[in-house]
């Protein structure tokens, strides 16, 4: 397996735009992670699905940002509009059900920046 | 709330032991995870412990004390390739994992 996928790697937006950052997960994992990293705030949680069924979005830090799961090979983190406080490194991951196995899976980040 | 404290640095030289220690408060607890990353990249899953005791994987252990709220990684024959952040990291029922602010190792020759 090719492991996690992420696209874009890098994004340069202007404040106010819509961003859209993708994944991919290893297939067979029935559960997806978005995680934010910053210096400031460290590796934080925003949302997880279990068969692309949100479960947890309390990490999710306001309104602008919004989790799709449209299929179990898809994952969609979009910001509207964008910040200059959101630059961050997004990772996706994803891993097994609990039972199965407890490592999770990263994907390569996505490393965003707003001017 | 719940909450992780690790150290922020620790700086070791080659060949040696070194240990990072995590303390944690939390609700819901399930195990410990540890996670490897270095600069750039992705984290990466080093261990897991559910139940006390010792995790052993080559030159990395893990272990847990669930009554203290207490684990550590600890890294023997250190190399300069063990240069890396390491998390401790809450794993919660249903698969939900928090993190630990990250302790950076440097390995000195």
């Amino acid at each position: 397996d090719a492991g996690v996928i992420q696209s874009p790697r890098h994004e340069v937006t202007e404040m106010g735009q819509e961003v859209t950052l993708r994944c991919k997960p290893i297939s067979g994992h029935d559960y997806l992670f978005w995680y934010r990293q910053t210096m400031m705030r460290g590796l934080e949680l925003l949302i997880y699905f279990n068969n692309n069924v949100p479960i947890d979005d309390s990490g999710m830090p306001e309104d602008r940002f919004s989790a799709k799961m449209p299929n179990a090979s898809f994952s969609t983190l979009k910001i509207q509009p964008s910040e200059p406080r959101d630059s961050a490194v997004y990772f996706c991951a994803s891993s097994l059900a609990p039972g199965q196995g407890y490592e999770q899976y990263f994907g390569p980040g996505t490393r965003l920046t707003v001017t | 709330g719940q909450s992780l404290e690790q150290p922020s640095e620790v700086t070791a030289v080659e060949g040696a032991i070194v240990q990072i220690n995590c303390t944690y408060q939390t609700s819901g607890f399930y195990g410990l995870s540890w996670y490897q990353q270095h600069d750039g990249g992705a984290p990466t899953f080093l261990s897991y412990n559910a139940l006390d005791g010792l995790e052993e994987t080559g030159r990395f252990s893990s272990f847990l004390s669930r009554s203290d709220s207490y684990g550590y990684l600890l890294l023997q024959e250190l190399q300069m390739k063990d240069s890396a952040s390491y998390f401790c990291a809450v794993q919660h029922q249903g698969g939900k994992l928090i993190f630990g602010q990250g302790t950076e190792l440097s390995v000195k020759p």
